[in-house]
């Protein structure tokens, strides 16, 4: 069965703290890794999609990395607005199966501090 | 281009009524899915539709919860006699393939 495991649970930084936020992840082969961003009483918002180990992907503050167990969300000088719940999900590619369901890693809150 | 859209965002139900979930996609996404998301737990699939098939429905409890993408019209869920149990925040994604899946704002249903 896939399994997504995010750490830490939670996270709180001051404003332009840089740091990461990890998932680990087992799953029979990867399709796709992804990371969303969920605020408080809205649906997720998607980041960023890794297909392969090596790939990263940059948006603003924010980049994503992948290896062949884990992918990493690090935060360069984050703001108060960075602040929510950081999402990792896997698809696995299984041939002829079931390779659009996302497993969801249960997220890490982030907190930064003015 | 409109996100997918979700309605109604909150919704009260007493013991043994209906439920029911509604979401309207993206504009040229013709793939559905619903995750349910339970207080301190992840997201957790539960169905897959494109118009008038479901494709997989083995997230979904086999009894009380159906779902349907009509060909015309929004994607439902339904959930027959509602439980405390059922109460969650439901979401709705789409995608134009199966690949990156771009979630509604939820629906939060609450069970009195």
């Amino acid at each position: 069965e896939d399994q997504v495991t995010q750490s830490p649970e939670a996270l709180r930084l001051q404003e332009g703290e840089s740091s990461s936020l990890n998932c680990s992840y087992t799953v029979s082969g990867l399709r796709g890794l992804f990371w969303y961003r969920q605020d408080p009483g809205k649906g997720p918002e998607f980041l960023f999609t890794l297909y392969s180990a090596g790939e990263e992907k940059e948006k603003e503050r924010l980049k994503a990395t992948l290896t062949k167990k884990e992918s990493f969300l690090h935060i360069t000088a984050p703001k108060p607005e960075d602040s929510a719940t950081y999402l990792c999900a896997v698809q696995a590619d299984v041939r002829g199966g079931s390779n659009y369901k996302l497993t969801f890693g249960k997220g890490t809150l982030l907190t930064v501090n003015p | 281009n409109a996100g997918v859209m979700q309605n109604p965002r909150h919704l009260v139900r007493r013991r043994g009524q209906e439920a029911r979930l509604r979401c309207s996609p993206m504009k040229g996404h013709s793939h559905v899915y619903w995750y349910r998301q339970l207080p301190e737990e992840g997201l957790k699939f539960m169905v897959y539709l494109q118009k008038e098939n479901i494709i997989d429905e083995s997230g979904m409890p086999k009894e009380r919860f159906s779902a349907e993408f009509p060909k015309e019209g929004p994607s439902i869920l339904r959930i027959q006699q509602v439980v405390r149990g059922d109460s969650a925040a439901y979401f709705c994604a789409s995608s134009p393939y199966t690949y990156e899946q771009y979630f509604g704002p939820g629906t939060r249903l609450t069970v009195t």
